[in-house]
């Protein structure tokens, strides 16, 4: 299985400033097809996952442009520009690369 | 627009079967490049992949789990249905079903529903 790493595990942050996780791959993520199937969740509390990222750094539909991922191979990062108290919850991110699909531990942002 | 949502027992005694469906709308799941896949999230814990099954009827299952899980499509009805056997008070979580489209789309889990909590107890 590929294991994924996240660091940090918490990220206390002041509100309008940046944040930044990083996510680690066992091995390398690219597919055979020639994609990266890197993606990172948000979780806020009480609710389901949403998908922010997918491929590295592809926004999701609706998800606000503070957000931005990028990497590549093993090392990606997410990045929030200025946090905003909405951003509150657990960062996940996720491999669909190889099968078992798997997922970082989680990064828990909250404010200071 | 996608929805999904989960149904099933709240509460399974040990060693019984757990069954769930996932009710979808907005996607056809006879579309190629199309998948639903199950993920389960214990308190307070990290999401944990278990299955996920494809328009072709592929099907993929996490191997630490894989000699407990079923994963069926009915798509005349629009559902996925897990089967998890022998359950155990570990299996405590709550467990999501969520969207995936591999040729046209993210690659990723990009709708979820809503979860739901299932306890394992006597």
């Amino acid at each position: 299985d590929i294991v994924m790493t996240q660091t940090p595990l918490s990220s206390p942050v002041t509100l309008g400033q940046p944040a930044s996780i990083s996510c680690r791959s066992s091995q390398s993520l690219v597919h055979s097809d020639g994609n990266t199937y890197l993606s990172w969740l948000q979780q806020r509390p009480g609710q389901p996952p949403r998908l922010l990222i997918y491929k590295i750094s592809n926004r999701f539909s609706g998800v606000p442009d503070r957000f931005s991922g990028s990497g590549a191979g093993t090392d990606f990062t997410l990045k929030i520009s200025r946090v905003e108290a909405e951003d509150v919850g657990v960062y996940y991110c996720m491999q669909a690369t190889q099968f078992p699909f798997t997922f970082g531990p989680g990064t828990k942002v909250d404010i200071k | 627009q996608i929805t999904l949502k989960e149904s099933g027992p709240t509460l399974v005694k040990p060693t019984q079967t757990l069954t769930l469906t996932c009710t979808f709308s907005g996607f056809s799941l006879s579309t190629s490049g199309v998948g639903v896949g199950w993920i389960r999230q214990p308190p307070g814990k990290a999401l944990e992949w278990l299955a996920l099954i494809y328009w072709d009827d592929d099907k993929r299952y996490s191997p630490s789990l894989k000699s407990r899980l079923t994963i069926t499509k009915d798509t005349s009805k629009n559902q996925v249905v897990l089967t998890m056997t022998n359950m155990d008070p570990v299996d405590t979580a709550t467990y999501y079903c969520a969207h995936r489209e591999y040729y046209y789309g993210s690659g990723s889990y990009d709708y979820w529903g809503q979860g739901t909590l299932v306890t394992v107890s006597s």
